[in-house]
């Protein structure tokens, strides 16, 4: 099967510029995540959706980022504007949502804000 | 709340020798357990996972068992290769379908 599509693969932006990142799924997943990892640490979550409804948004900085699941498959991830602690790789995951399925992870978007 | 705990690295390895990378977890219930392995510069893999006590994951000649009577899933393998070298991430699956982390072990492999 197809793993999860992640793109830019890189984006290098200036603070208070926005940016945005799209994931596609795995065809068929009905849960939706968007991590972000800074260099060195482990994956925090921003924001889970379950078809196109958001089931925990409560790490989402709201004042700058913003995520929409349209139609239960493509999501895109914004960040406006920037700030220089915004540089992370942000990752998009997905899964069937039930308990014993495993997340299966993209590659990633590398932003760095300068 | 549920929570994992994984040896600090870095841990340094000669080629050949014997992994083990020590996972606790506290946890209500008996959650599914799983290891990712990130190599630079690349997203999350799913190296193996267990989803009951007793259960087994493998891959890759990794292994590890869920023991529930000592909240464990330590990550072993026999004889490690230079391409292990990466960082990995042992988690359990909450009860809202999100993982919860270990902090990362990044394992170095010298030839």
């Amino acid at each position: 099967e197809a793993g999860v599509a992640q793109s830019p693969r890189y984006k290098i932006i200036e603070k208070r510029q926005s940016v945005a990142f799209w994931c596609n799924p795995i065809s068929g997943h009905a849960t939706l995540y968007w991590y972000q990892q800074i260099l060195g640490q482990g994956p925090k979550l921003l924001i889970q959706f379950q078809n196109n409804g958001v089931v925990d948004d409560s790490q989402l900085p709201k004042d700058r980022f913003s995520a929409e699941r349209l139609k239960g498959v493509d999501s895109t991830l914004k960040i406006q504007p920037a700030k220089l602690e915004d540089s992370a790789v942000y990752l998009c995951a997905s899964s069937p949502g039930t308990a014993n399925s495993p997340l299966h992870f993209g590659n990633g978007t590398r932003l760095t804000v300068t | 709340g549920d929570s994992v705990t994984q040896m600090e690295g870095p841990v340094t390895l000669s080629e050949e020798a014997f992994l083990t990378i020590n996972c606790t977890y506290t946890a209500t219930g008996y959650p599914s357990l799983f290891w990712y392995v990130q190599y630079p510069g690349e997203g999350l893999q799913l190296l193996l996972k267990a989803t009951k006590a007793d259960d087994k994951g493998s891959n890759k000649g990794f292994e590890a068992t869920y023991r529930k009577e000592t909240t464990s899933f330590h990550l072993e393998k026999g004889s490690v290769q230079v391409s292990d070298s990466a960082v990995y991430f042992c988690a359990l699956m909450d009860s809202n379908y999100q993982l919860i982390w270990g902090a990362g072990t990044k394992l170095i492999i010298k030839p």
